[in-house]
């Protein structure tokens, strides 16, 4: 059963700053791995999808990188501003399916 | 800008009594998710479909929960009889193969 960690569970920062967001995983068979962000009170916003074969996605200030045989992932956002601040969940896939199995997320404050 | 419509956004009710969430997914995609989120758990996936057939409904507790798809538009996930351990908040996502899951707003579910 795929197990999510994702590290650090929140995150305090000033504007501008360059910033990693963790996310380990205990089953390395996945069929992709999804990026969201959430909003107090919102839905999940899909970030970046990252297909099993790719080793990294980007959009925008947005790089995420997938090792997979390590069991890694990593978000990395340039410049943080104020709107980025929200909750940032990683979703792999369990197994070969597309079912998704989400980390309890890490909650960023990016503060002006 | 297409969206995923869930209905209503707030449920309060009383323990016992039917509760039915309602889900319009994206014109055109042909995947639908039901995911289930508490404080204790994070997300959950409960049940999804590909071209309205059940797929996975595993996470979903069969005895009072069930989940339907009666056309390419509607997506209902009712529970019969509810209880206070049902409160959450209930997502509906839906998507492509290979692409993205887009998420509703969601279901805020309190069961008194």
């Amino acid at each position: 059963k795929q197990e999510v960690t994702q590290i650090p569970a929140a995150l305090s920062v000033p504007e501008g700053e360059n910033l990693v967001l963790n996310c380990s995983f205990t089953d390395s068979a996945i069929y992709n791995l999804q990026w969201f962000r959430q909003d107090p009170g919102k839905g999940l916003t899909s970030l970046l999808l990252i297909q099993s074969s790719q080793r990294e996605q980007t959009s925008g200030r947005l790089n995420a990188s997938l090792d997979k045989s390590s069991g890694r992932s990593t978000l990395y956002i340039a410049a943080s501003q104020p709107g980025d601040s929200a909750t940032y969940l990683c979703a792999p896939s369990q197994g070969g399916s597309e079912k998704l199995v989400f980390g309890k997320g890490t909650k960023l404050t990016v503060n002006p | 800008d297409a969206r995923v419509t869930q209905t209503p956004r707030h449920k309060v009710t009383e323990m016992g009594q039917e509760v039915t969430m309602r889900c319009q997914p994206i014109l055109g995609h042909n995947t639908v998710f039901w995911y289930r989120q508490t404080m204790m758990q994070g997300l959950e996936l409960l049940a999804y479909f590909r071209n309205r057939a059940p797929l996975d409904d595993s996470g979903m507790p069969k005895d009072r929960f069930s989940a339907e798809m009666p056309d390419a538009t509607l997506a209902t996930l009712k529970i019969q009889p509810s209880e206070p351990r049902d409160s959450a908040v209930y997502f509906c996502a839906s998507g492509l193969t290979v692409q993205p899951q887009h998420f509703g707003d969601g279901t805020r579910l309190s069961i008194l």
